[in-house]
């Protein structure tokens, strides 16, 4: 069975820190995918991860994936007020074509 | 781009009632719908995957009868919950593979409360 672990579940920075949210996954998978969601909302989509060594990045974000160790990681750099969500990782098993979530990084960036 | 419109975005139902959810794709045709939960301050758990015209794909632990996915056509799917308990009461999200890239599309997810 795919497992999908996150850590941390609780992330409280103050703005203009750095800080990683790391994601650990059980199987071999096709593709690694980092969601945000905000507060009673559903999720948008940050990044989708393909292969061994993928690096993408949008402005203050920027995530990758190491097949190997089944290991991504989101690293977020001088975090501002607005980054402040609930950030979910979560991989396809590739057998059924669906996703597995981690349990999800609820981060909060204080002034 | 991909478009999964999702209603309705709230519901507020008595013990004992149905109540069913559309989700339907805009502007691409969906063949599978996954269907999912999330309980406050938890994570996204499937529930159950819809293929158009086949019966639905349920994970361990998930009723069939009491939550009924029909998807009869293309752009459509729904779950109906059954019986609805004060303990159904979660956010749902519906989500579909995206035609001819990596990814997926998710509805705006419908927020049920049973009382």
């Amino acid at each position: 069975e795919l497992k999908v672990e996150q850590n941390p579940l609780f992330l409280s920075m103050q703005e203009g820190k750095n800080y990683t949210i790391y994601c650990n996954y059980s199987t071999t998978s096709d593709r690694l995918y980092w969601y945000r969601q905000d507060p009673g909302k559903s999720l948008e989509s940050l990044f989708v991860l393909l292969s061994n060594g993928a690096v993408k990045q949008e402005g203050r974000l920027m995530a990758s994936l190491d097949t190997k160790a089944r290991l991504s990681t989101l690293h977020i750099t001088a975090a501002v007020h607005d980054l402040s969500a609930t950030y979910f990782c979560a991989v396809d098993n590739w057998h059924n074509n669906d996703m597995r979530f981690g349990a999800g990084t609820r981060l909060t960036v204080k002034p | 781009g991909a478009v999964v419109s999702q209603h309705p975005s709230r519901v507020i139902c008595k013990s004992g009632t149905s109540v069913k959810i559309e989700c339907r794709s805009l502007d691409f045709q969906a063949t599978t719908m996954f269907w999912y939960r999330q309980f406050p301050k938890q994570s996204l758990m499937l529930m159950a995957t819809s293929n158009e015209g086949s019966k639905a794909t349920y994970e361990q632990g998930v009723e069939k009868d009491k939550f009924l996915i029909n998807h009869a056509s293309l752009t459509l799917s729904t779950l109906t919950v059954t019986s609805a308990h004060p303990e159904d009461s979660s956010f749902y999200i519906c989500s579909a593979p995206q035609q001819g890239r990596y990814g997926y599309t998710f509805g705006s997810g419908t927020r049920l409360t049973v009382v």
